[in-house]
Parts: structure tokens; sequence; C-alpha cells
């Protein structure tokens, strides 16, 4: 079985600064994949950025980037030049392949302000 | 090209009852994924539909059923309705059928709430 835990509940950021979410995982599996998911108040949950797990190389779409540490189970998502589009509940993820379900963290709230 | 499409909106049902919810997948995809996302939480895992059969299940009673189409579209069933049954029904479709470990993205619909009183 796999868990996906989230400890920060709400964070807010300045336009334009940085913040990083935090996100620890526990799985037996040897082959899995991790994602970050964004939900804003549309509801629409969207792909930000995912990582498999035998790639060492952290994974980098924008500017968002992740920080993967394999052997503490950890997959933070680093978000840089924060904009106000940004605001949205991010969820981090984790399944073992295309056929098996997302198991979901509890989610982090991130306000982005002016 | 229309992505994943959910009906309806919004439901408003009473304890006891039951009710179906629908899913149309994004065009080219055979696999269709069922989540519960209760208020404040993450979305948990329904079932997941391939090839018109359930694939995977997640731990959910039998009160949730669901079916697959020849089109690939899909249904949730939930009967006998429990206050605890409100929440934002998610729906997500993939291609299925490439082997345990090919990567295919979920994509997301967006969601039905459903709130039982």
């Amino acid at each position: 079985a796999q868990t996906v835990t989230q400890s920060q509940p709400e964070m807010s950021v300045q336009e334009a600064e940085t913040v990083t979410l935090s996100c620890t995982y526990d799985t037996s599996e040897s082959n899995y994949y991790l994602f970050w998911y964004k939900q804003p108040p549309s509801r629409q949950m969207i792909l930000v950025i995912r990582q498999e797990a035998y790639k060492q190389q952290n994974a980098t779409e924008n500017r968002f980037s992740v920080n993967f540490q394999k052997a503490a189970k950890s997959f933070s998502l680093k978000i840089s030049d924060s904009q106000l589009g940004d605001t949205a509940m991010y969820f981090c993820a984790s399944n073992t392949g295309t056929a098996s379900k997302l198991t979901f963290g509890t989610g982090t709230r991130l306000q982005v302000t002016l | 090209d229309a992505g994943v499409t959910q009906s309806p909106t919004h439901l408003i049902k009473t304890r006891g009852q039951q009710v179906t919810l629908r899913c149309s997948p994004k065009s080219g995809h055979d696999t269709v994924s069922w989540y519960q996302q209760a208020l404040g939480q993450g979305p948990q895992f329904i079932f997941q539909y391939y090839e018109e059969e359930e694939r995977q299940r997640g731990n959910f009673p039998d009160r949730f059923s669901g079916h697959q189409f020849p089109n690939y579209s899909s249904e949730l069933n939930v009967n006998a309705l429990l206050l605890g049954d409100s929440a934002l029904y998610l729906c997500a479709s993939s291609l299925g059928g490439r082997g345990r470990f090919f990567y295919n993205e979920q994509f997301f619909g967006p969601g039905t709430r459903l709130t039982v009183l």
C-alpha cells in the first residue's frame, strides 16, 4: 500500500517570490511515479509535474521543479516567480504505473498575494 | 478536442436515495477511474474501469458500483445514500492496457458535487 503525507495545510507567498511545498510518501514498490496536481477553485485537477522514481534527475517544468529524495521518501515542489494564478490547492500523489490508482495527500492550500 | 466531461455539475439528494453520475473520457482514452473528494481532503480512489470491466477497486462499500459502456463512457452509481457520501466526485481518463509500468497521464474532469441531505 502507498501513503502520501502533506504536513502543510496552508501556505502563503508573495507574487514573484519562491515557495516550496513539502510531501513525504511511503511505498513498498520498487517502481513508482510521483506527481504534483493543482486544483484551482474551478475544481479541475491539473497535472503540474511528475517524477519517475527510477530517474535520479529532478523533474522541471518551467517555473515548477521538484526535489526528489528517494532514500528519505521526500518529494517537494518548488514554485519560482510565483504568480497570482498559482493560487490553488496542491496535491502530492503517487501510483505504480498506468494501470494503478493514484494515492493523494491531503493537500496544501497555496495563496499568492500581491 | 473535448477533455473529460462529467454530468451533472451539482446534485442534491436525500438519505436513502440512489444517484447516478456520468463521465465521458477524453477522446482516444479507454480507461476511466472514479475518485471521491470529501471537503478539505484529497481524492480517494473508488474504482477503475477498462474494457467494460472493473479492473481495480478502492476501499468503498458495495453501495458504490459502476459501469463502462462500449464507447468508454462510464457511470458511477451510489445506492442508499448516506450523509457521508456528500463529496466532489471526480472522473479521470487515461490510456490503459500498455503494461503496468508504462505511464499514461490521467486527465481529470471538473467533477460532480453531490450533497446528501
